[in-house]
């Protein structure tokens, strides 16, 4: 599985979009990029994930490079529930479950 | 809430004893999988097991067992405890089809062991 580095933390204002990058330059064609977020120490929560194309839901964006090398997790009007640790992870969908989350990005929204 | 169902939320022990945790997927998840969170090596994986038969291992002791029963839920065991089995433990599940559509993983609430 390809290995992920993300900033240990970022601090974003309340009401404003926050921009979360994570590098996977040894991505391989078939593997999808997941990101979760995990609140406190509460079970880390699924957000969003892609293959090459760029994905929205309710949660977030995700936009991926054209040569996947990198994405970047977008929460459109960051709130002050959203400060939380960010987890990227790259994975073939069959071992979706093969994952060590690594540090992760601390996200702190200040109002 | 998840679905994921995990108990018991807290649980203390001494060292050398063995405790056992459970976990309930989500209705209809086939796949579980078991994490291990402690403050100095984050979330690690565990194991997997799909439909009652174990799929994947990751960095699990062998003094820590699991298995997934018929009605699919499943127990992690844990024995000849030591102080740095303190950690929480957590337990997901998934569908467990691994559709090319990508598979999403739901976490349960945990369950924080503490060994004196």
């Amino acid at each position: 599985d390809a290995k992920t580095t993300q900033p240990p933390s970022m601090d974003c204002a309340e009401g404003r979009a926050a921009n979360l990058p994570c590098n996977h330059s040894t991505i391989s064609g078939n593997e999808y990029v997941y990101w979760y977020r995990q609140i406190h120490s509460q079970g880390p929560q699924y957000i969003i994930h892609g293959l090459k194309n760029n994905e929205t839901n309710e949660m977030a964006s995700l936009i991926i490079t054209e040569d996947r090398k990198s994405s970047t997790l977008i929460l459109p009007h960051a709130t002050l529930r959203d400060t939380a640790v960010y987890y990227c992870i790259v994975r073939l969908h069959t071992n979706a479950g093969k994952s060590t989350f690594g540090d992760g990005t601390t996200l702190t929204v200040k109002p | 809430d998840s679905g994921v169902t995990q108990t018991p939320k807290h649980l203390i022990t001494a060292t050398g004893q063995r405790v056992t945790l459970r976990c309930s997927p989500r209705s209809g998840d086939l796949s579980v999988y078991w994490y291990q969170q402690s403050l100095d090596q984050g979330l690690q994986f565990l194991i997997q097991y799909y439909n009652g038969e174990e799929r994947a291992k990751g960095n699990i002791l062998e003094r820590f067992s699991a298995q997934q029963f018929p009605d699919l839920h499943s127990e992690l065991n844990l024995s000849s405890l030591e102080l740095g089995d303190s950690a929480l433990y957590f337990c997901a599940s998934s569908v467990g089809t691994g559709g090319s559509s990508g598979e999403k993983l739901f976490f349960g609430s945990g369950t924080q062991l503490s060994v004196l």
